[in-house]
């Protein structure tokens, strides 16, 4: 199976702030990366897919980058909305696998 | 608009068996496969398994695999996830969720969770 490490695990901020949560894939995955966020108690939204790619409705304040084995998502200016746990998820071979979660706190 | 909408929360026994509905509404639900992924309490994201909602191909994770049995109802848009001889480590939310291939296989549209929970 593809290991999904990111980091940090936590991260603490301020609305404004702009951030970043790097993915490292345990072998090449070309761009099959996306990203999620979940609330608590909610299930999780996509925001990018295809390592680069905005999901429709979701805001341009988050991007991501990155192919092969390193990716990133940022978030160029956090709004109080942004606090939430973000996964990566690989989608480039079975069994699909997820990073273990990046919780975003407020500072 | 396009959505899954999945059963209410079960409390089962250590032993039993739970099945949950995911009922698909505003898309074509042929033409994309669904998946299933649970997480446990305070726990990441584990995949549990694929089913195309076209032809019924499934592919299990292969921890569950002799647990756990997926399956659709085309005429009422609906796909199911049934797991067998819980056990207490099975506590956890399982959520629905749309594959879309055009997409990198990305799960574009999930359903609200259904909370299990395997207690004696």
């Amino acid at each position: 199976d593809i290991q999904m490490t990111q980091s940090p695990s936590s991260l603490s901020a301020s609305v404004g702030d702009r951030v970043t949560i790097t993915c490292r894939a345990s072998q090449i995955i070309s761009n099959y990366l996306n990203w999620y966020q979940q609330k608590p108690g909610k299930a999780p939204k996509l925001l990018i897919y295809a390592a680069s790619s905005l999901q429709s409705g979701v805001p341009s304040r988050f991007s991501g980058s990155g192919s092969g084995t390193d990716f990133t998502l940022t978030i160029s200016s956090l709004q109080p909305e942004d606090f939430a746990t973000y996964y990566c998820h690989q989608s480039y071979s079975t069994p699909p696998t997820f990073g273990q979660g990046t919780k975003l706190e407020i500072k | 608009q396009v959505q899954l909408v999945q059963s209410g929360a079960e409390v089962k026994k250590p032993g039993a068996s739970v099945k949950v509905s995911c009922k698909a509404s505003g898309y074509t639900f042929t033409s994309y496969g669904i998946s299933w992924v649970r997480q446990a309490p305070g726990q990441g994201l584990e995949w549990m398994g694929w089913i195309s909602a076209y032809n019924g191909n499934t592919n299990y994770a292969q921890k569950l695999q002799g647990r756990v049995t997926m399956s659709t109802d085309t005429s009422t848009s609906t796909a199911y996830m049934e797991l067998r001889s819980l056990r207490s480590g099975d506590t956890a939310v399982y959520s629905c969720a749309r594959l879309n291939s055009g997409n990198r296989d990305a799960f574009d549209i999930w359903g609200q969770g259904t909370l299990v929970t395997v207690s004696s």
